[in-house]
């Protein structure tokens, strides 16, 4: 199996540019995170999927990140406009058995807003 | 809510000694407790967990340690070697995992 697998793996763009980040789960595994990580915050949980439904998105900062997963083996987030402070490397992960499991990280995506 | 507290954020220790890394959590339903290595660069990965039926479990040289009735748990890695040079990370969770803000360990020659 590849693993997870996250795409783009770099993202520069510009402040109020629409920002998508793509997930690819391991194969079976029926949850999927997002979370976000920087070096004043740490590793955030944005928001997780069990069975493609959403079942926590407390995490989400603000109305300005969205979450979809429209079937088991693709999930999208998506920040629409970015801003600076959403600069951080965005980690999807996945896992057979949610939050109380082993959680199997794709590489990240090392996103800077200019 | 729920809160994850993890110390040193910091630490130093010489090659070839033990490191211990101690979290409290806030949540007395949590149940799982993993424990998570990102070196530099890298992604995180799943070392070590424990649940909380259990006190104690080891492999090789980590070992974790939980004492529900404190709400701690703690990291002990013996005979460090340079590779164990890396954050790591605890988690507590129940419904909703939640993770400390990371030990960043160096192993000093």
């Amino acid at each position: 199996d590849a693993g997870v697998i996250q795409s783009p793996r770099h993202e520069v763009t510009e402040m109020g540019q629409e920002v998508t980040l793509r997930c690819k789960p391991i194969s079976g595994h029926d949850y999927l995170f997002w979370y976000r990580q920087t070096m004043m915050r740490g590793l955030e949980l944005l928001i997780y999927f069990n069975n493609n439904v959403p079942i926590d998105d407390s995490g989400m900062p603000e109305d300005r990140f969205s979450a979809k997963m429209p079937n088991a083996s693709f999930s999208t987030l998506k920040i629409q406009p970015s801003e600076p402070r959403d600069s951080a490397v965005y980690f999807c992960a996945s896992s057979p058995s949610g939050s109380r499991g082993t959680q199997y990280f794709g590489p990240g995506t090392r996103l800077l807003v200019l | 809510g729920e809160n994850v507290e993890q110390h040193p954020s910091t630490l130093s220790v010489q090659e070839g000694d033990s490191a211990v890394i101690k979290c409290t959590y806030s949540d007395s339903a949590s149940n799982y407790f993993p424990w998570y290595k990102q070196e530099l660069g890298k992604r995180p990965q799943l070392i070590i967990d424990i649940r909380s039926n259990v006190g104690e479990k080891k492999d090789q040289r980590i070992a974790v340690t939980l004492n529900k009735t404190a709400k701690h748990f703690s990291l002990h890695i013996t005979e460090t070697q340079p590779e164990d040079s890396a954050v790591y990370f605890c988690a507590a969770s129940y419904d909703k995992i939640i993770f400390g803000k990371g030990t960043r360990l160096h192993i000093l020659p």
